[in-house]
C-alpha cells in the first residue's frame, strides 16, 4: 500500500488567499484525522471523520477552516482566507477503528507558509 | 479532557548507550492506549511502540521498551543501544478506548532526542 498521501508537500501563499490541502487515506481505513503542528502548540487535532462523516471538529480554529470528506478515498482541508498565523505543518492520518489498537498512519505532511 | 506531558524538551545520548524519555498523562478512563511516535527530520510520524492499559506486561519492540506505571499514570520509553538513526522528535500519545474503535489521539509536546557519535 502507498500509505497516506498528502498534497501539496509545500505551499507558500499570501495572506487572504484560499488554501486547499488534500489527503488520500490508506484504502480500507475508516477513520481520517487532520492535525496541525506548530512549534508553539505542538500537534493539535483539528477534525476527524469516521466513514466520511465528521465526528469531532472542536479543534478547528475558526470559521476560516473547513474540512470535507466526499468519499472514502479523499479529504480536503480548506483555509479561506488564510492568515500568517495559519503557517504550520498539516498532517493527515488514517486508521482502522475496528482494530481497537488505534494505530494512526500519517502522511508526510503539508508545510504551509502564509506571507 | 486527557492531557499528556513530556517534561524533557531535549535530551542527548551517546551512540550505543541507553536513554529513557519520560511521559505522564491524566485521564479518568480505565481503559486506553498509549503510544510513542517518532518524527525524524523527514517529518513523517512513525509509530515506535504501543501499550494497552489493561495489559500488565510492558511492551517491547526490539531496542525499544516501555515502563508503564498505570497507578502513577506514567509511560516512559527506553531506547537501548542508541543509534544515530534514532535522532528525532519523540511524541507520547494517548487514546481512549471507546466501544466501536478508534478515537482521537492526544499528543504531548515532544522530546527532541539527539544521538551523538
Amino acid at each position: 500500500d502507498a500509505g497516506v498521501i498528502q498534497s501539496p508537500r509545500h505551499e507558500v501563499t499570501e495572506m487572504g488567499q484560499e488554501v486547499t490541502l488534500r489527503c488520500k487515506p490508506i484504502s480500507g481505513h475508516d477513520y481520517l484525522f487532520w492535525y496541525r503542528q506548530t512549534m508553539m502548540r505542538g500537534l493539535e487535532l483539528l477534525i476527524y471523520f469516521n466513514n466520511n462523516v465528521p465526528i469531532d471538529d472542536s479543534g478547528m480554529p475558526e470559521d476560516r477552516f473547513s474540512a470535507k470528506m466526499p468519499n472514502a478515498s479523499f479529504s480536503t482541508l480548506k483555509i479561506q482566507p488564510s492568515e500568517p498565523r495559519d503557517s504550520a505543518v498539516y498532517f493527515c492520518a488514517s486508521s482502522i477503528g475496528t482494530s481497537g489498537a488505534g494505530e494512526l498512519f500519517f502522511g508526510e505532511g503539508s508545510r504551509l507558509t502564509v506571507l | 479532557a486527557q492531557t499528556v506531558t513530556q517534561s524533557q524538551p531535549e535530551m542527548s545520548v551517546q551512540e550505543a548507550e541507553t536513554v529513557t524519555l519520560s511521559c505522564t498523562y491524566d485521564t479518568s478512563e480505565s481503559n486506553y492506549y498509549l503510544f510513542w511516535y517518532k518524527q525524524p527530520p523527514s517529518r513523517q510520524m512513525i509509530l515506535v511502540i504501543r501499550q494497552e492499559a489493561y495489559k500488565q506486561q510492558n511492551a517491547t519492540e526490539n531496542r525499544f521498551s516501555v515502563n508503564f506505571q498505570k497507578a502513577a499514570k506514567s509511560f516512559s520509553l527506553k531506547i537501548s543501544d542508541s543509534q544515530l538513526g534514532d535522532t528525532a522528535m519523540y511524541f507520547c500519545a494517548f487514546m481512549g478506548a471507546t466501544q466501536g474503535g478508534s478515537e482521537k489521539l492526544v499528543f504531548g509536546k515532544g522530546t527532541k532526542l539527539t544521538v551523538n557519535p
